[in-house]
């Protein structure tokens, strides 16, 4: 069976840091590119991590670079996303995802809430 | 790139044909996906290349244009077809529309 699961999510400071990661199950996980892509409240999702399948390719959002970084281990079959200087604009629903050729994901995990308050 | 859709919200009823309507800001030739979501999970890929089915998706599902202007066309509307539809260009860095939110008459 095929599964995501996110883990890490929670209250945070702003200013604060937060580690979340991505465990996956039932797919060659090295083959696959993997993605964070966040959805704050009623509003679209939003890519902010990208990372291929060898970890040598990797791009981040504007609304990210320099305060996020994304890293993946493929003999445990995990992706993380380590994030720096959390700002209130940061609240989402943290969704990893993954895909085998373009940036279309076809397989996402259930999500993790961040949210950045004081 | 920034993406537009339209309407904002659609009411159709069960049987009846859903049309939604999505611009790119420029030419993302035909690098044009179409997912779904319902409340509380992830969003689903229904549509890729502008106009390929996803595996599993039903053939009631349809996609066509290319350069600016895309629509997604559901035909015979079911129950469990209500939901936000987002498309999302991949041409360039991955951005989605604001979403068009369809209820069920």
């Amino acid at each position: 069976q095929v599964q995501m699961v996110e883990s890490g999510g929670g209250l945070v400071k702003p200013g604060g840091s937060l580690r979340l990661s991505c465990v996956a199950s039932g797919i060659r996980f090295d083959s696959y590119y993997m993605a964070w892509i966040r959805q704050a409240p009623g509003k679209g999702p939003e890519w902010i991590a990208y990372i291929n399948s060898r970890a040598d390719n990797i791009h981040y959002g504007d609304s990210v670079k320099g305060r996020f970084s994304v890293s993946r281990d493929n003999g445990k079959n995990a992706l993380y996303l380590q994030m720096h200087s959390l700002r209130v604009d940061d609240t989402a629903i943290y969704f990893c995802a993954g895909g085998e050729w373009r940036r279309y994901p076809h397989l996402w995990g259930q999500g993790t809430p961040v949210t950045v308050s004081s | 790139i920034v993406m537009t859709q339209s309407p904002v919200t659609l009411s159709v009823s069960p049987g009846e044909r859903a049309t939604l309507s999505c611009r790119a800001s420029q030419s993302v030739d035909s690098d044009l996906a179409w997912y779904q979501q319902k409340p509380g999970q992830a969003p689903r890929l229904l549509i890729y290349e502008s106009s390929t089915r996803a595996a599993g998706i039903p053939a009631r599902f349809n996609g066509g244009g290319s350069g600016t202007d895309f629509t997604l066309t559901i035909s015979g509307l079911q129950s469990e077809d209500f939901g936000i539809y987002y498309c999302q260009q991949y041409n360039e860095w991955p951005t989605f529309g604001p979403g068009t939110k369809v209820h069920i008459k």
